[in-house]
């Protein structure tokens, strides 16, 4: 079975510094695609990024970056500039082709002012 | 885009009593939905998959007559969970998605308090 495996139960930053969160997974599949979610105070899950596993280059949205290593099944985060809107929960998830998520137990992101 | 629609945000009732959850896709069609259940300072727990026109695919160990999920359109499925008791408290999320393995988009939650 698909395993999915967040190693730090809490994190923290300070204000406008960069902080990465670890994932792996593992996995027989060779087509998959890998996600971190955000679930803050307000419990809504929002999505953060989106890697698909046949692509080589990292995804990027503005100040959140992967380091995705396939042969390694390792899926960090990278938060750049933290801002205290980045305070959060932060979930990696794994798809294969069922189309169903496998999350990882979360990660505590505290963002010190 | 892709919002999904969550109703209600809360719910407290009485143990014995049913409460349908609704989901609903506001801006696009959904082919394939969630239901995950998520208890305190936990990950989310996928309870079912539930595509338009068929029957919900339940994960082991959810059951099906407690739990009872209808997707009776592309842009709305439902939970009804079913004379509930306190141990079925807890926080319950949607998603849905267009299909092809693109993102989920996630309601917003229903906290579910029996008293």
């Amino acid at each position: 079975a698909q395993t999915v495996t967040q190693s730090q139960p809490e994190m923290s930053v300070q204000e406008a510094e960069t902080v990465t969160l670890s994932c792996t997974y593992d996995t027989s599949e060779s087509d998959y695609y890998l996600f971190w979610y955000k679930q803050p105070p307000s419990r809504q899950m929002i999505l953060v990024i989106r890697q698909e596993a046949y692509k080589q280059q990292n995804a990027t949205e503005n100040r959140f970056s992967v380091n995705f290593q396939k042969a390694a099944k390792s899926f960090s985060l990278k938060i750049s500039d933290s801002q205290l809107g980045d305070a959060a929960m932060y979930f990696c998830a794994w798809q294969g082709g069922s189309e169903k998520l496998v999350f990882g137990k979360g990660t505590k992101l505290t963002v010190n002012p | 885009g892709a919002v999904v629609s969550q109703h209600p945000s809360r719910v407290i009732c009485k143990s014995g009593t049913s409460v349908k959850i609704e989901c609903r896709s506001l801006d696009f069609q959904a082919t394939t939905m969630f239901w995950y259940r998520q208890f305190p300072k936990q990950s989310l727990m996928l309870m079912a998959t539930s595509n338009e026109g068929s029957k919900a695919t339940y994960e082991q160990g959810v059951e099906k007559d407690k739990f009872l999920i209808n997707h009776a359109s592309l842009t709305l499925s439902t939970l009804t969970v079913t004379s509930a008791h306190p141990e079925d408290s807890s926080f319950y999320i949607c998603s849905a998605t267009v299909g092809g393995r693109q993102p989920q988009h996630f309601g917003d939650g229903t906290r579910l308090s029996i008293l």
